[in-house]
């Protein structure tokens, strides 16, 4: 069956750390990729979309994924953690030929002072 | 502005109660869908609606009902039939097509007593 996994429900972070959120797909056809955040008590919000133009992409915030087939993976990055990206992050797949989105577990994201 | 609004933010019934739950768009988008959120979850797509007058059953459409009369409105009743249903709901739109760039709304958070 097709799923999309998200390791870790939690992830910390000291302030002006990386940040590495991990998401990996099931499927020999490559699906429409998404990340999206939700901060405490919202909606969720479009972070950034792979639609199979470039492999690398950049989202709001400083954030970008990179597309790498041969791991299945579109793993969320930002280069220095700010306490404002505190929230859950959840990635998403639209599978060829779907109409809807599926999405991942999500992660919390903490930033440590 | 335009977006999307629900409401109440929380909602309290008693078990055995129906309760609608209000999602109204001012997007003039026309697909809208209900999405059901737990934790350690993420979040499961309920019904959606490509169009006026027509709707399709999610993942986890069970014990819930929809519809949709006019474009801006997509309200969801949860049924007594539903088993387990307190929960965060979210409800989200986007345009025809474009799956992909959902709008979410705040959500309501429901819980039966």
């Amino acid at each position: 069956a097709q799923s999309v996994t998200q390791l870790g429900s939690h992830v910390s972070v000291s302030e002006g750390a990386l940040v590495l959120l991990r998401c990996n797909y099931s499927s020999s056809v490559p699906p429409y990729l998404f990340w999206y955040v939700q901060y405490p008590n919202q909606g969720l919000q479009l972070l950034l979309k792979y639609t199979s133009a470039a492999t690398l992409v950049k989202g709001i915030n400083g954030f970008e994924a990179e597309f790498k087939k041969s791991e299945t993976s579109f793993h969320l990055t930002k280069p220095s953690a700010h306490m404002s990206d505190a929230a859950e992050y959840f990635c998403a797949v639209r599978w060829a030929g779907a109409n809807n989105l599926f999405f991942g577990t999500g992660t919390r994201l903490t930033v440590i002072p | 502005d335009g977006g999307i609004t629900q409401s109440p933010k929380y909602l309290f019934r008693k078990e055995g109660q129906n309760v609608t739950l209000s999602c109204e768009q001012n997007l003039n988008h026309d697909a809208m869908y209900w999405y059901r959120q737990d934790p350690g979850q993420g979040l499961r797509l309920i019904y959606y609606s490509q169009i006026v007058n027509d709707f399709q059953k999610g993942d986890i459409a069970e014990g819930y009902s929809v519809s949709r009369e006019k474009k801006e409105s997509f309200p969801l009743t949860v049924t007594s039939a539903q088993k387990n249903p307190t929960a965060f709901y979210l409800c989200a739109s986007s345009r025809r097509g474009h799956t992909d760039t959902q709008y979410f709304g705040p959500g309501t958070r429901l819980t039966v007593l």
